[in-house]
């Protein structure tokens, strides 16, 4: 069981925008900022938002993310094919003292 | 260019110890945290560990405080991952990852190396 929770999977069609959520609490998402992370099969996972909503370098704006309290939220607009993928957030927790991890959503582009 | 060359991993029987390193280079190593994320065969990840940037500060997962212990050398650009007490549990694709803004922000990954723990 995860301390985040996000859904195990979304879907959608190209062209199509996809949320998907992550659900915290006070000691993480509540009081400090959230990652997400892109897994492509087969390869180790990239940062794809950072500080809740900030993009790296070279990753388009078609990725973005939200904050609103204890939950979180990454939205893919314009989707492709390329973005089948699994995607995590991630928050430090202040009561663990560590990093914690949703779940993972796969997401599946029909 | 940042890099992360991870190693280490092998087949180790339940109880046994191992060592997993990371050569870094592209990037000023001594001032950013470090930190070791694993995911087991068909599962999301896991943090696993993270240290500071001069290395005093260590932080573990409930899951492996006690058994692990993480360090860095930073006259050599290299952070390490000692495993003891290994368990099934343990088997996984372990990867070090750099840290940004904070420890949680991983913006670069090596590639992970694997670790069975098995009889």
């Amino acid at each position: 069981q995860s301390v985040l929770t996000q859904p195990p999977s979304a879907s959608g069609t190209p062209g199509q925008r996809v949320t998907i959520s992550c659900s915290g609490s006070s000691s993480n998402i509540g009081s400090n900022t959230v990652n997400w992370y892109q897994q492509l099969p087969g390869t180790a996972p990239k940062l794809l938002i950072y500080s809740n909503n900030k993009r790296p370098s070279g990753v388009p704006d078609r990725f973005s993310g939200s904050k609103s309290g204890t939950s979180a939220s990454l939205a893919i607009s314009g989707l492709q094919s390329e973005d089948e993928a699994d995607y995590y957030c991630a928050a430090w927790d202040d009561s663990l003292n560590g990093g914690v991890f949703g779940g993972g959503t796969k997401l599946t582009v029909l | 260019e940042v890099q992360l060359v991870d190693s280490g991993g092998g087949l180790v029987q339940p109880g046994g110890s191992l060592r997993l390193s990371c050569a870094a280079s592209g990037f000023t190593f001594s001032n950013y945290a470090m930190s070791w994320v694993r995911q087991a065969p068909g599962k999301g990840l896991e943090w696993v560990s993270a240290i500071s940037d001069s290395g005093v500060g260590t932080y573990y997962a409930d899951s492996v405080k006690g058994r692990f212990t993480i360090s860095r050398d930073n006259s050599k650009n290299t952070l390490s991952l000692q495993m003891n007490s290994l368990r099934a549990e343990d088997t996984a694709i372990y990867y070090c990852a750099k840290s940004g803004v904070v420890v949680i922000t991983l913006d670069y990954w090596g590639r992970g190396t694997l670790l069975t723990v098995s009889s």
